[in-house]
């Protein structure tokens, strides 16, 4: 088991609201990532924050943001939910950035659902 | 844009029925190739990382190898327990921020 912990496990939703997930990442570790997962399908990479800052993003609209804290830990917000955001939310922590970049570990996930 | 396709979708083994899971890739300058096992509902739980072609990694009943288009995932003897999706990841120097995923291929081990 890793050290990553998300909260909450489940949420349900409204078309329209926004929401908050959070992920604590295993200690030691400077580098949070966001992954959606739909299901069926792979984890899509939502975006990651290194020592605060954002460091890359996929292919999300804005209304897909986050946060990265001191203590690294980290905030994922979705605006104006859609239906189509059902889904698993993962956060995975790991050292460093870019080529140096060590393994990702992911927590259990918070699930979506917007109704 | 890096690709990962993973072969089958779905794979169903007797217990003590060995096989092996593909992972073929596409990418611009291979970092490490990742496997995970996912639980239905869960957070994917990291098994290996291999770094280079010729690369070979052994937990208990699984083995994980690569080469310069593939990696494979050999299950020796499986168990039901062994019953899970298992992913396939990259990381590579074209987008080396993330991981880039395979759909998975979803094992079950029939006792």
């Amino acid at each position: 088991e890793t050290g990553v912990t998300q909260s909450p496990t489940h949420l349900i939703k409204t078309r329209g609201q926004q929401v908050t997930l959070r992920c604590s990442s295993q200690s030691g570790h400077n580098t949070v990532s966001w992954y959606q997962q739909a299901l069926g399908q792979g984890p899509q990479f939502i975006f990651q924050y290194y020592r605060e800052e954002e460091n890359g993003r996929g292919n999300f609209p804005p209304r897909f943001s986050g946060l990265q804290f001191p203590n690294y830990s980290s905030e994922l917000n979705v605006n104006a939910l859609e239906l189509d955001d059902s889904a698993l939310y993962l956060c995975a922590s790991s050292r460093g950035q870019g080529w140096d970049q060590e393994t990702q570990y992911f927590g259990p996930g918070t699930r979506l659902l917007v109704l | 844009e890096d690709q990962v396709t993973q072969s089958p979708e779905a794979l169903r083994l007797q217990e003590g029925e060995s096989s092996s899971l593909n992972c073929s890739y596409t990418v611009s300058g291979l970092r490490g190739l990742f496997w995970y096992r996912q639980d239905p509902g869960k957070g994917p739980e990291f098994l290996f990382t291999l770094y280079s072609a010729g690369e070979e990694k052994e937990k208990e009943r699984l083995k994980a190898t690569l080469t310069k288009k593939e990696s494979f995932l050999h299950i020796t003897a499986p168990k039901p327990e062994d019953s899970a999706t298992y992913l396939c990841a990259v990381h590579s120097g074209g987008s080396n921020y993330k991981l880039t995923f395979g759909k998975g291929t979803l094992l079950t081990v029939n006792p």
